[in-house]
């Protein structure tokens, strides 16, 4: 299995531009989760989808930030328009509903605004 | 909500015992989850207690008191390459999300 994929590994951006984070979860897995990881705010919870429906989109910071999920293998996250305090390492999670709840994270992207 | 309180850093000497506490306070509970990261990696899960008592995986062991509010990861036989983040997170309600802590450091020291 390949686990999660994520893309790009590495963006860097100039402030006001919009980035575009994509996340394909592992196949069969029907939860997915988008994190953002700062030293200051630690790990946070963004938005979760279960079945590619959004179900708590409460940790999205502001309006700046949406999340689209159109089928069960494909994910984004967008920012629009990118701001410096949005630098971050942004993770993708998947799980399958039932079992022992085990989150199975991508390798992340590190996101720098400038 | 959820919070959760741990130790921000913990040092020890190879072959070691560390425990990591962790206490929660959150208005529903279902679960108490742990994950490993590596400096630059991603979160890997170590382990997951939904009731009380010790949970047993080779030199990591979880351990959970839904009374108390509080759960512990054990690393024993420390390894260098134990060195890392290690996060208890909560499972507050009946979906599949988790609120994580702030993390430990843990160092291992030859």
């Amino acid at each position: 299995d390949a686990g999660v994929i994520q893309s790009p590994r590495h963006e860097v951006t100039e402030m006001g531009q919009e980035v575009t984070l994509r996340c394909k979860p592992i196949s069969g897995h029907n939860s997915l989760f988008w994190y953002r990881q700062t030293m200051m705010r630690g790990l946070e919870l963004l938005i979760y989808f279960n079945n590619n429906v959004p179900i708590d989109d409460s940790g999205m910071p502001e309006d700046r930030f949406s999340a689209k999920m159109p089928n069960a293998s494909f994910s984004t996250l967008k920012i629009q328009p990118s701001e410096p305090r949005d630098s971050a390492v942004y993770f993708c999670a998947s799980s399958f509903d039932g079992g022992n709840y085990e989150q199975y994270f991508g390798p992340g992207t590190r996101l720098t605004v400038t | 909500g959820q919070s959760l309180e741990q130790p921000s850093e913990v040092t020890a000497v190879e072959g070691a015992i560390v425990q990591i506490n962790c206490t929660y306070q959150t208005s529903g509970f279902y679960g108490l989850s742990w994950y490993q990261q590596h400096d630059g990696g991603a979160p890997t899960f170590l382990s997951y207690n939904a009731l009380d008592g010790l949970e047993e995986t080779g030199r990591f062991s979880s351990f959970l008191s839904r009374s108390d509010s509080y759960g512990y990861l054990l690393l024993q036989e420390l390894q260098m390459k134990d060195s890392a983040s290690y996060f208890c997170a909560v499972r507050g309600s009946n979906d599949y999300k988790l609120s994580f802590g702030a993390g430990t450091t843990v160092t291992v020291r030859a």
